[in-house]
């Protein structure tokens, strides 16, 4: 079935560093992906999308594109904050049945000042 | 503004009482989902409903049960809490075009149970 493979965690760095978070995956058809982020004590919130080969989503200085080549939506952010410690879901839509959304297991980013 | 709302935030709870997670949403979504989040952060969907009496398990079996009366309202209820059910439970949401909408997610509710 599909499925998403993160990064292992946590990711610490220190403020204004260049973020990556590796996220690639597996799926029969031509899925949308998303990176959700949750911060500390609450929701998954969506961070940004994209939907097609080669699209880019962005949001909040982090950025994703979708490569069908690599199987790959990595997450970068050129620049990072503290306000950015938070853990990053990497998520595929499940075209099949359903629907659902599959999620990765999450990485969690430590930024110190 | 349209939103997804659960409650309680927090609970603690004594083993072999009975709880009910409430989760409502604004948006009239049909598609309505309960995940359980481990302390490791990995989310299981235990849950899931297509719109106004269906349901559906999810892919980690799970003791609770839900309900889907209303659209807007899809509850979780423990018969018997058990210290095992100690885990973050989060409710989402999403309209039919979910490959571009994605889930809406509530805040969670963290249940402790003693």
């Amino acid at each position: 079935g599909d499925s998403v493979t993160q990064m292992e965690g946590p990711v610490t760095l220190s403020e204004e560093a260049f973020l990556t978070i590796n996220c690639t995956y597996t799926a029969t058809g031509y899925p949308s992906l998303f990176w959700y982020v949750q911060y500390p004590g609450e929701g998954l919130q969506l961070l940004l999308k994209a939907t097609k080969a080669d699209d880019k989503g962005s949001n909040k200085g982090f950025e994703a594109t979708y490569r069908k080549e690599t199987t790959s939506f990595h997450l970068e952010k050129g620049s990072v904050q503290v306000s950015d410690s938070a853990v990053y879901f990497c998520a595929l839509s499940d075209r099949a049945g359903f629907q659902k959304l599959v999620f990765g297991t999450g990485t969690r980013l430590l930024v110190s000042p | 503004e349209a939103d997804i709302y659960q409650t309680p935030r927090y609970l603690v709870i004594g083993t072999g009482k009975k709880i009910t997670l409430e989760c409502s949403q604004t948006m009239g979504h049909d598609k309505m989902y309960w995940y359980q989040q481990d302390p490791g952060m990995e989310l299981h969907l235990i849950h899931y409903s297509y719109g106004v009496n269906s349901t559906e398990k999810g892919d980690l079996s799970s003791e609770s049960t839900v309900s889907r009366i209303r659209t807007e309202h899809f509850p979780l209820t423990l018969e018997s809490a058990r210290p095992s059910h100690t885990s973050q439970y989060l409710c989402a949401s999403s309209e039919e075009g979910l490959t571009v909408t994605g889930y809406t997610f509530g805040s969670g509710t963290r249940l402790t149970v003693v």
